[in-house]
């Protein structure tokens, strides 16, 4: 079966544009998660979907992003007027549901560079 | 201070000997434990869980120590194929995962 996708696998913009990366996760997963990673780093949570609803939104850091889930599986993060600091691995999971024993399955990633 | 932390090595092993990661985490309230594996330039894949009873699943071990927030991997045997980065990952009482930078390994032949 097929595992998570995202798209693309990799995004350079310049600083000031906007970005939206997609996320398609495993069919029937209700929870999907957005993480950030930085080069030498471990992932860094972002938000939490369970179904349509944001059920965790804490780690987005600032407004300028934003992500949505509209009919409970494919998840879009957006980001507007991207800066320099925006660039990072962004990684996306699914699990069949949010409890703390349901190993959350990766996708690929989007290697986001702002120039 | 970091929430999980580990020593971001690299460890430069020969195979077939034996190596052991460890890692700390500053929430007691923390509730599930993980190590993870990413090779480079991939995604992060669960490796195994971590139980307070301590597990086994082949060459690897995995130790809990509630009382000292520790977490220990062994792995025994070490392969070629073992060389990768190893993160320990804390789920924490908001259900997020709180990762470790990661313990980068080396097998050398």
């Amino acid at each position: 079966g097929a595992g998570v996708s995202q798209t693309p696998s990799n995004k350079v913009t310049e600083k000031g544009k906007y970005v939206e990366l997609r996320c398609d996760p495993i069919s029937g997963h209700t929870a999907l998660y957005w993480y950030r990673q930085s080069l030498g780093q471990g992932p860094e949570f972002l938000i939490y979907f369970q179904g349509t609803g944001a059920a965790d939104d804490s780690g987005l850091p600032n407004d300028r992003f934003f992500a949505v889930r509209p009919e409970g599986s494919v998840s879009t993060l957006k980001i507007q007027r991207t800066e320099r600091g925006d660039s990072a691995v962004y990684l996306c999971a699914s699990s069949r549901g949010g409890g703390s024993l349901d190993e959350q399955f990766f996708g690929p990633g989007t290697r986001l560079t702002v120039l | 201070r970091k929430e999980v932390e580990q020593d971001p090595g690299p460890f430069n092993v020969p195979e077939g000997a034996t190596v052991a990661f460890n890692c700390t985490y500053s929430n007691s309230a923390s509730q599930s434990f993980f190590w993870y594996r990413q090779d480079c330039r991939k995604e992060p894949k669960l490796l195994m869980s971590v139980y307070s009873s301590g597990n086994e699943d082949g060459r690897f071990t995995a130790q809990l120590n509630r009382a000292s927030q520790y977490i220990s991997l062994l792995i025994r045997d070490s392969k070629l194929s073992d060389s990768a980065t190893y993160l320990c990952v804390v789920r924490d009482s908001n259900y997020q995962l709180i990762w470790g930078a990661g313990t980068k390994l080396i097998i050398k032949p």
